[in-house]
């Protein structure tokens, strides 16, 4: 059974850049989509990108110019990285596999990073 | 930019009603809509996907229906479990695979 875990700071100053890690066990991640997904506390949710293949990437237009991922493959981990946050970026921060591109069929439990000084 | 128009935003029913969400999408998506559950604190769970297809380990309760622009999602015989709010999300245009607004499930 595939499992995704992320991890990384809960707490990150406006400006600086928000890093964090989604360990997956129980399968590989040079096989399927690795995505990246938020949600704002108390709102929906809004895709961010998704990386396969180990290299290749997609972002959502509207942070494209910000967001980073990137994988591991050595430690079966990706990665997301969003500069230049503000307090806007504040949210749950989930990580997920997805088949076919689009269909997330496997979620992390999901990680509050909240941009405050 | 593919909007997803979800309604209602919340309803409220009775163990053992039937259930019904829309999704409607802003340009043609074809089939390519999914259906999460999302318990409160937890992470959405994937329930139908390509708009009819039942996840795998998904009761049969649930199901989803539709094609192009409008789309639609159903609960029958409503279960204390089902309490969740519910989104539609479309990957026709990934990059931009957009989901809709929620629809808060409660039980009366």
């Amino acid at each position: 059974q595939v499992q995704l875990q992320e991890s990384g700071p809960g707490l990150v100053s406006p400006s600086e850049t928000l890093s964090l890690t989604c360990t997956v066990s129980g399968g590989s991640i040079n096989n399927y989509y690795w995505s990246w997904i938020r949600q704002p506390p108390g709102k929906g949710l809004e895709w961010i990108g998704y990386i396969y293949y180990r290299v290749h990437t997609s972002y959502s237009p509207s942070l494209k110019s910000r967001v980073t991922i990137s994988a591991d493959t050595s430690e079966n981990q990706f990665s997301l990285k969003l500069i230049s946050v503000t307090p806007a970026d504040t949210a749950f921060y989930f990580c997920a596999r997805a088949r076919g591109g689009g269909i997330q069929d496997h979620w992390g439990q999901g990680t509050l990073v909240t941009v405050s000084s | 930019d593919i909007q997803m128009t979800q309604s209602p935003s919340s309803l409220s029913a009775s163990v053992g009603d039937r259930v019904t969400i829309t999704c409607q999408a802003s340009q043609d998506i074809g089939n390519y809509l999914n259906w999460y559950q999302q318990r409160p604190g937890k992470a959405p769970k994937l329930l139908i996907y390509d708009a009819s297809n039942l996840e795998t380990g998904v009761p049969s309760r649930f199901s989803g229906s539709g094609s192009g622009t409008d789309f639609t999602f159903h609960i029958t015989n409503l279960q204390p479990e089902d309490v969740a709010t519910y989104y539609c999300q479309q990957y026709d245009n990934v990059p931009q695979a957009t989901f809709g607004g929620g629809t808060k499930v409660e039980i009366k």
